[in-house]
């Protein structure tokens, strides 16, 4: 079975802090994304990274895929409030019912 | 217009009830997806329609049935529930086919369930 762990489970900073959001797993995907769930709504896609290595920035997000396509992490620079939110990434195979694996999830909240 | 619409947004029933959660898409995609969301748990999947071919998760009980009459509606019918199925159930839809890079999930706001 596919698992994706993120880490950590929950982060509470202050507005203008960094943090970095972590997701790993012993499988290898064709590609990872990024969502974030606001309270009361379903996920919303950020990013896609598909290369091993690839980095992709998303104004003051900044994401990675790992070289070997088992892991990859959300950096957030200068966070707002505006970031609070719930933090997922997905692994994506090929087909079937494991097309998408869902991490553990990140839930960030940002204090002004 | 929003991409993925789901009713109701809540909805509390006991366990000897019938009830069925609505989706409706309308960004032309050839997938649908039911999802189970429950509190300290990673999104679970529960069954794809997918290019007319309907694939399951085989954990998913009995009690949860799917149902998609076209490429742009998908329910998903509840009877005799347990307290341990209240969780959001989310709806997601996708245009499968496409280059890995561009393909994702668009998700509705989801169903809170609550089973007393």
């Amino acid at each position: 079975t596919q698992l994706l762990e993120q880490s950590p489970q929950f982060l509470s900073i202050q507005e203008g802090e960094n943090l970095t959001v972590y997701c790993n797993s012993s499988s290898v995907f064709s590609s990872l994304q990024w969502y974030r769930q606001e309270p009361g709504e379903g996920p919303v896609l950020l990013v896609t990274v598909v290369t091993g290595g690839e980095v992709k920035k998303l104004k003051r997000l900044t994401f990675q895929f790992g070289d070997a396509r088992k892991d990859s992490s959300l950096h957030i620079t200068a966070a707002q409030t505006g970031d609070t939110g719930l933090y997922l990434c997905a692994g994506v195979g090929t087909s079937g019912t494991y097309k998408y694996i869902f991490g553990t999830g990140t839930r960030l909240k940002v204090l002004a | 217009e929003t991409g993925v619409t789901q009713t109701p947004r809540h909805l509390v029933m006991g366990m000897t009830n019938k009830k069925s959660l609505k989706c409706e898409q309308h960004l032309g995609h050839n997938a649908m997806y039911w999802y189970k969301q429950s509190a300290k748990k990673p999104l679970e999947l529960m069954f794809v329609y997918s290019l007319e071919e309907r694939v399951e998760n085989n954990s998913v009980p009995s009690r949860f049935s799917p149902e998609c009459p076209n490429s742009s509606h998908l329910f998903l019918h509840l009877h005799t529930l347990q307290p341990e199925d209240s969780a959001l159930y989310l709806c997601a839809s996708s245009q499968v086919g496409q280059a890995i890079a561009i393909e994702k999930l668009f998700f509705g706001s989801g169903t809170q369930l609550s089973v007393l």
